[in-house]
Formats: C-alpha cells, structure tokens, sequence
C-alpha cells in the first residue's frame, strides 16, 4: 500500500462544475498535510495547507478525516485555469523532516 | 528574476557517464532539497540539507551524492549514471521553522535522460 494514495484521475469537468479529490494516507500518526498544485511540465506549488478543523480559500476548501485517514480538496465553480494535477502531501510520523507526496491526480476543466 | 533555479534545464547523457545538477536560491532558506519525479510515482525525496554542515539521505539517495557548497547552492551528481535514473529533477527550499512542514519552494526542475 502506497503511503499516500490518490485517484490520478483524469477528471475532466465542465467550466462551473465542482469537483471532490480524495487523499488517503497510510501513518495514523501523521502530522501536517497540504495540496499542491503542478501545472504541465512545471513544478509544484503550494495550495494550500489543511487544518483539522478544515479551511477555505475562496473557491478551494480543505478537509481533514484523522479517523479515516483521509484529505479531500472541493473546487467550486471551476475555471479553466484551475486545470493541472493536484499533490496531496504528507509529513508522516516518524519522518519528521520528510513529505511524502501522492502522485496527483489530473484535472481538466472543459469550456 | 527565479528564487530557486536549476541548470541545465534538459540533459540527455550516456550511461556510465558522471552528471552534476545545480541549484541555487535567493529565498535566503537554510532548508534545501532534492527531489525526483516519475510518472505515477510522485515526488521521492533524494536528499536533504537543513543547513551547510547538515545532510541527509532520503527515500531514494542510492546512485546519488550531494554536495552543499553554500546556504544558496545545493548540487546533485549521479556519480555513473544509469537509464533509471532518467526523470524530472526538482529541488526545493523552505524556511526554518517552528516546525519542519513550512512551504517549500521548487525550482523548475531539470528534465535528464539517460541513454
């Protein structure tokens, strides 16, 4: 089992739609968790963290299961730029000074 | 002007041939980081620096040997490198923290072939 398994997708969503990304991770102990974002080609970027008690930024919203060891990020009203593969990275207990990454999972937003 | 850059951008090379991968920062972050990417595997750590005098191996370092000449530089070399070792090279930095999970900052990685 992978320690940081996600959906590669590709999900591909109508400009408007909303889209759910599920993570799930493997170390119950766990610490810090956070999405990035990878356009084609280029390197990640941070989206944002997430919080136990779950957190939004405008549009994205971050939720954290810690009873089933799961990460899920909601897109809103999708933009065609919001299209790119979504990293769900996690600090595992016992790597104290380490992420782990999910591989993505890719999105296409479609006009 | 980039915060982390990268050199070369692409290299194909040979095997058995020696490889330096250069990266640099202006972010003044003590934490520097060397990561590889394969399609379907995500990122996997090579190494970490968390500052001049501090190295240590990742999930992946066997092959490889980093050196870190200075807080800004940080360089990766595959001392013979072999086809699976072909992939996407990202380094990172982050700050120092409270804690060790702040935001780290990639480079445009650097796209090597081996053949």
């Amino acid at each position: 089992r992978k320690e940081v398994e996600q959906d590669p997708g590709p999900f591909n969503v109508p400009e408007g739609a909303t889209v759910a990304f599920n993570c799930t991770y493997s170390n119950s102990a766990s610490q810090s968790f956070f999405w990035y974002r990878q356009d084609c080609r280029k390197e990640p970027k941070l989206l944002m963290s997430v919080y136990s008690s779950g957190n939004e930024d405008g549009r994205f919203t971050a939720q954290l299961n810690r009873a089933s060891q799961y990460i899920s990020l909601l897109i809103r009203d999708s933009k065609l730029s919001d299209s790119a593969t979504y990293l769900c990275v996690v600090n595992m207990a016992g790597s104290a000074r380490q992420l782990t990454f999910g591989s993505g999972t890719q999105l296409t937003v479609l006009p | 002007d980039a915060d982390v850059t990268q050199t070369p951008r692409n290299r194909i090379t040979k095997t058995g041939k020696r490889i330096m991968l250069e990266c640099s920062q202006t972010k003044g972050h003590d934490r520097m980081y060397w990561y590889r990417q394969d399609p379907g595997l995500g990122l996997r750590l090579i190494y970490y620096s968390f500052d001049v005098k501090d190295i240590n191996k990742g999930e992946i370092s066997d092959g490889y040997s980093v050196s870190r000449q200075a807080q800004a530089k940080f360089s990766l070399s595959l001392e013979s490198a072999i086809p699976n070792q072909t992939a996407l090279y990202f380094c990172a930095t982050s700050e120092k923290g409270q804690g060790y999970y702040n935001e780290q900052f990639f480079g445009p990685g650097t796209r090597l072939t081996v053949l």
